[in-house]
C-alpha cells in the first residue's frame, strides 16, 4: 500500500526565509503527488501537483515542488515566507491509473513568525 | 463557479444515534469523496462515488455509508453514533474518478458526538 511521510509536525520560520515542507512517498511506481494547505476551520486547497512531465512544479502563492524518483521525495519551497503562509499543509498520493483516493501524510504546520 | 457546498457545518449528536451529512459538488463534477480527519488519525478515505455508483471504499465500518444522487450530489450517513465518530468530514468533488484528477474540497462539517 502507498504510503506519504511528512517530516517535521510542525516548522517555524522567519517572515522572508526559506521554507521547505519534506514529503517522501513509500511506493514502487511513481504516483500522482499534491501538495494542499488547510487554513484553520477550512478544507483543503491545492497549492499544485505532479502527475507527470516536468519534475519541477509551480503552484500558487509563489511555492514549489519538485519530483525526485531516485529519492521519492517531493518536498514544497517557497523563497520568502509570508505571514499568510502559517497554516497546515498536506502532502498526498494517488496511484497512477487509479481512482479519486487520496493517501495523505499527517500534515505539517507551519508558524510564520515577524 | 461555486465551490463545493458541504450541509451542515456543525453538528452535534448523542452516542447511538445516526447523522446524514450533505455535499453539493461543483457542476459539472461527476466524482465525489469522503474524508474523516481526526488529530489522531489523521486524513482518511471513506469512499469515493462516481456517477451514482461507489468506486472505492476506505477502511471504516459498515456503520459508516454514502449514496450519489444522478444530479452529483452526495450524502454520507453514520449510523449508532461512537464518540470516536467525532471529526471534521470534508467532501472533494472532481470532474472525473481519475487519481490525477484535481479534487476541490468543502469546508467541511464538523461533527461532535457527545
Amino acid at each position: 500500500a502507498q504510503s506519504v511521510t511528512q517530516l517535521g509536525s510542525h516548522v517555524s520560520v522567519s517572515e522572508g526565509a526559506l521554507v521547505l515542507l519534506r514529503c517522501n512517498y513509500s511506493s514502487s511506481v511513481p504516483p500522482y503527488l499534491f501538495w494542499y494547505v488547510q487554513y484553520p476551520n477550512q478544507g483543503l486547497q491545492l497549492l499544485l501537483k505532479y502527475t507527470t512531465g516536468a519534475t519541477l512544479v509551480k503552484g500558487i502563492n509563489g511555492f514549489e515542488a519538485e519530483f525526485k524518483k531516485s529519492e521519492t521525495s517531493f518536498h514544497l519551497t517557497k523563497p520568502s515566507a509570508h505571514m499568510s503562509d502559517a497554516a497546515e499543509y498536506f502532502c498526498a498520493v494517488t496511484p497512477q491509473g487509479g481512482f479519486q483516493k487520496l493517501v495523505f501524510g499527517t500534515g505539517t504546520r507551519l508558524l510564520v513568525s515577524p | 463557479k461555486a465551490g463545493v457546498t458541504q450541509t451542515p457545518r456543525y453538528l452535534i449528536k448523542t452516542r447511538g444515534q445516526q447523522v446524514t451529512l450533505s455535499c453539493s459538488p461543483i457542476s459539472g463534477h461527476r466524482s465525489v469523496s469522503w474524508y474523516q480527519q481526526t488529530p489522531g488519525q489523521g486524513l482518511q478515505f471513506l469512499f469515493e462515488y462516481f456517477s451514482e455508483t461507489q468506486r472505492n471504499k476506505g477502511n471504516f465500518p459498515g456503520r459508516f455509508s454514502g449514496r450519489q444522487f444522478s444530479n452529483s450530489r452526495s450524502e454520507m450517513n453514520v449510523s449508532t453514533l461512537e464518540l470516536g465518530d467525532s471529526a471534521l468530514y470534508l467532501c472533494a468533488s472532481s470532474q472525473n474518478t481519475g487519481g490525477n484528477t484535481e479534487a476541490f474540497f468543502g469546508q467541511g462539517t464538523r461533527l461532535t458526538v457527545v
